[in-house]
């Protein structure tokens, strides 16, 4: 069975751009999380999505936002790029009911 | 303070040593754990899950949990080199949210 994908792998943006970053998750699971990942921060939640629903959100701003589409594929969009959001993103799928996550290789975002 | 803490390590061992990682949690109410091994530029693998207290054994790897003090650990026995990665471990709040620690990044020298 095919793991979660995620394209692109590498982006460069500069400030005050957007970009929209894309994942599928695993076949059959219809839950999708995104992550943020930096040196300083850690792993942080940014949001869930299932059946093309949001139903959790992480403290992040506004300018971070997703969507899922009827395939469960997830996108995840930031606007107004900061220099700040240079990190890798990660997204994770998991069955409905089950805790376990499993993540894509993840997006590296630097923005100059 | 954090909900899951880790120590960052760097933590260097030789080959074939035992390897000891741990993590603390402040929440009660986190019931199930896990632990992903991350490499450098890779996105985090799940290796090990478990809901309850005790030990959890899958090859070399064995997962711990103590509830009574909030303490989680991970033992690699017969360390390897391509075990050489960041460890971390991780606590779902619900709502697809994980809570992790800061990871603890792992050097096994040949």
């Amino acid at each position: 069975k095919a793991g979660v994908t995620q394209t692109p792998r590498y982006l460069i943006k500069t400030r005050g751009q957007q970009v929209t970053l894309s994942c599928s998750p695993i076949s059959g699971h219809r839950s999708v999380s995104w992550y943020q990942q930096t040196p300083g921060q850690g792993l942080q939640f940014l949001f869930e999505y299932f059946s093309e629903t949001q139903r959790n959100k992480g403290n992040f701003p506004g300018r971070f936002s997703g969507r899922q589409f009827s395939n469960s594929r997830s996108e995840m969009n930031v606007s107004t790029l900061e220099l700040g959001d240079s990190a890798l993103y990660l997204c994770a799928s998991r069955r409905q009911r089950q805790e376990t996550q499993y993540f894509g290789p993840g997006t590296r975002l630097l923005v100059l | 303070q954090k909900e899951v803490e880790q120590d960052p390590g760097p933590l260097s061992v030789p080959e074939g040593a035992i390897v000891s990682l741990n993590c603390t949690y402040s929440n009660s109410a986190f019931q199930y754990f896990m632990w992903y091994r991350q490499y450098s530029r890779k996105g985090p693998e799940l290796l090990m899950y478990t809901y309850s207290s005790g030990n959890k054994e899958d090859g070399r790897f064995t997962a711990q949990v103590d509830k009574s003090s909030k303490y989680i650990s991970l033992f690699i026995r017969d360390s390897q080199p391509s075990d050489s990665a960041t460890y971390l471990c991780a606590s779902p709040q619900g709502g697809g949210k994980l809570i992790f620690g800061q990871g603890t990044e792992l050097s096994v020298k040949p």
